[in-house]
């Protein structure tokens, strides 16, 4: 069975303190590995998709990288409106529309 | 550009009730999906259309059933409400075929409570 944990289940850093979330996955053949921001109240939103071992992604202060057991998601120099979950989710080689998602990081990131 | 939208925004059932939740999307995608989100759980997929005419069972179908009305909309129908299916229901779409990764695009969600 396809599994993504997610850790921690919550991080506050200062404003400006670097740090990374973890994703560990167990997939039956990686199709492709997602990270999504949700916001309070809305829904998620698509920041990167990492297809294989050593792939890396960066987008602003964000920036993804993956193995062939986890994904980071390391944010250098938080700023507060980069406060929001963070979900990691995974495609299988098989089942195609199913993604299986973890169940998110809470990042506070205060002034 | 409305994207996914989703109504209603807010429910509240009592036991017993029947009430369907409704999603269109305005980007011309094949697929969609309705997915529920419970606290410690993540987002757990409900049913998906992977293009018009076409249903199948995600991970939790049980108590739901959908309707892929035309390629832009796609209903979730709760026919007999349960106090475990109070929870908060979203509906995605994406782009492409059946083996496709793109980007699932969401709507802001329907927050559902069964007295």
């Amino acid at each position: 069975e396809d599994q993504v944990t997610q850790s921690p289940e919550a991080l506050r850093l200062q404003e400006g303190e670097s740090s990374s979330l973890n994703c560990s996955y167990t997939v039956s053949g990686l199709r492709g590995l997602f990270w999504y921001r949700q916001d309070p109240g809305k829904g998620p939103e698509f920041l990167f998709t990492l297809y294989s071992a050593g792939e890396e992604k960066e987008k602003e202060r964000l920036k993804a990288t993956l193995t062939k057991k986890e994904s980071f998601l390391h944010i250098t120099a938080p700023k507060p409106e980069d406060s929001a979950t963070y979900l990691c989710a995974v495609q299988a080689n098989t089942g195609f529309q199913k993604l299986v998602f973890g169940t998110g990081t809470r990042l506070l990131v205060s002034p | 550009n409305a994207g996914v939208t989703q109504t209603p925004k807010f429910q509240v059932l009592k036991t017993g009730q029947s009430m369907t939740l409704q999603c269109a999307q305005d980007m011309n995608h094949n697929s969609m999906y309705w997915y529920r989100q419970d606290p410690g759980m993540g987002l757990r997929l409900i049913y998906y259309s992977a293009s018009e005419g076409t249903t199948d069972k995600g991970e939790v179908p049980n108590g739901y059933n959908v309707s892929r009305l035309n390629k832009r909309e796609f209903s979730l129908r709760l026919e007999s409400a349960a106090p475990s299916q109070t929870s908060v229901y979203f509906c995605a779409s994406r782009s492409g075929t059946a083996a496709n990764t793109g980007e699932l695009f969401f709507g802001e969600g329907s927050r559902l409570t069964v007295l």
